[in-house]
């Protein structure tokens, strides 16, 4: 089965602080996603990586980086966290190219900005 | 842009009843169609998929036909049980190679016994 391991399910930060969101998965996938879900939004796509290195924009990026140094791994960084940050965010893995290949995720971190 | 539509949660049915939950999408091309499920305290799930127009999607009793002529995505299932209750997605992936994902706001379904 895949595992996509999210470092934290619950994690409460300070306005302001860089806050870091690691997500790690074992099957080899190339591709790799950041969302955030809130209620009545539904999930949001953040960032989205197809290869080590690369990375491209989703639908609301602002105030989001990513870091995607190997394969297995995908980090979401807030740069200077702000209280409209406070979320449930899920990484998610899958194999590339073919639409066909569904996506895979982690159980969820829930941050807390205060 | 594509989007995806669900009905509004939430859906509070007695067990053994049966469950529709209605999904309707706006894509370019012909997008593969997909139901995510996520229980209490977990992340998403797969739970069926459809590839092509006409194709039905099956899994754990639940049930999905892509519907190209209406653009709709509806799930089923003929009798529901309690450990059914979560939230149910809709989504739809673009074909850009990419695999990226458009889900619908989800719908919460509860079922008492």
């Amino acid at each position: 089965d895949v595992k996509v391991t999210q470092s934290s399910r619950y994690l409460v930060k300070r306005t302001g602080e860089k806050v870091f969101l690691e997500c790690v998965q074992d099957m080899d996938h190339e591709n790799m996603f950041w969302y955030r879900q809130d209620p009545g939004l539904g999930l949001r796509l953040i960032y989205f990586s197809y290869d080590v290195k690369m990375k491209e924009k989703g639908d609301i990026p602002e105030g989001y980086s990513v870091s995607r140094e190997k394969k297995e791994r995908f980090s979401l960084i807030l740069e200077s966290a702000s209280t409209n940050q406070t979320s449930m965010y899920l990484c998610a893995s899958s194999f590339p190219g073919d639409s066909n290949q569904p996506q895979h995720f982690g159980d969820g971190t829930r941050l807390s900005i205060l | 842009g594509d989007s995806v539509t669900q009905m509004e949660g939430p859906v509070t049915l007695s067990e053994e009843a049966f469950l529709t939950i209605n999904c309707t999408y706006t894509a370019t091309g012909y997008p593969s169609l997909f139901w995510y499920v996520q229980y209490p305290g977990e992340g998403l799930q797969l739970l069926l998929k459809a590839t092509k127009a006409d194709d039905k999607g099956s899994n754990k009793g639940f049930e999905a036909t892509y519907r190209k002529e209406t653009t709709s995505f509806h799930l089923e299932k003929g009798s529901v049980q309690v450990s059914d209750s979560a939230v149910y997605f809709c989504a739809l992936s673009d074909r850009s190679g990419y695999s990226t994902l458009t889900f619908g706001k989800g719908t919460m379904l509860l079922v008492s016994p």
